[in-house]
């Protein structure tokens, strides 16, 4: 059983479109996160989400917009896409947000997203 | 603001050797966590190791080990009996409030 999915894995589109990416977490936990990694493979967290409720919001574009309907989802929502937002997104989620060595985070598979 | 470090872009050594990755960070936290996670090329992230900056001792998972040095502020992991299955992507990640990732070092074992 997959812990953490994302769909779809590989989402490829044009400029100016509006996409989503879906996250999932089977595993019962509080806090989900999405994270960025580009093209050099630094990996930077985007938005955190505890019991639907954003308590992480790093210095994104607006037109990336999160939104948790239950906390077992949290979607990424990109809207007039841009040749920069081309990267590997991923999921993730933890029992809660507190800062705990047991506190570990489940990563998804990761999406990646080509915009053209 | 906390950073971290890994100043080794790539290293390669040989299947059955020991290999140890940098890791050095800033905080002026006296609390925290550190973690090495891995990113093979399946791209899946994995927590290999982790250790709480208050415990003296080093973590040891199997063959992945650490070295703490907290006065340093420094957190380098060692891989011993290196195999072809540890190729990867492994950052060095530092946890207070939230999760700061260095920038990777890309390991390559060779047969």
């Amino acid at each position: 059983d997959t812990a953490v999915s994302q769909t779809p894995k590989y989402l490829v589109t044009q400029m100016g479109n509006d996409k989503s990416i879906k996250c999932e977490q089977n595993l019962g936990h509080d806090t989900m996160y999405w994270y960025k990694q580009d093209s050099k493979k630094f990996l930077k967290i985007m938005f955190s989400y505890n019991n639907k409720e954003l308590i992480i919001n790093e210095t994104v574009p607006n037109r990336f917009s999160p939104k948790s309907p239950d906390k077992a989802h949290l979607n990424l929502h990109i809207n007039s896409l841009e040749l920069g937002d081309s990267a590997v997104y991923f999921c993730a989620s933890s029992q809660d947000r507190l800062a705990d060595i047991y506190n570990e985070q489940f990563f998804g598979p990761g999406t990646r997203l080509t915009v053209l | 603001a906390q950073t971290v470090t890994q100043s080794q872009p790539e290293m390669s050594v040989q299947e059955a050797e020991t290999v140890t990755l940098s890791c050095t960070y800033d905080t002026s936290e006296s609390n925290y966590y550190l973690f090495w996670y891995k990113q093979p090329p399946s791209r899946q992230m994995i927590l290999v190791i982790r250790q709480e900056a208050y415990k003296q001792q080093n973590a040891t998972e199997n063959r992945f080990s650490v070295n703490f040095q907290k006065a340093a502020k420094s957190f380098s992991l060692k891989i011993s009996d290196s195999q072809l299955g540890d190729t990867a992507m492994y950052f060095c990640a530092f946890l207070r409030d939230k999760i700061i990732f260095g920038k990777g070092t890309r390991l390559h074992i060779l047969p």
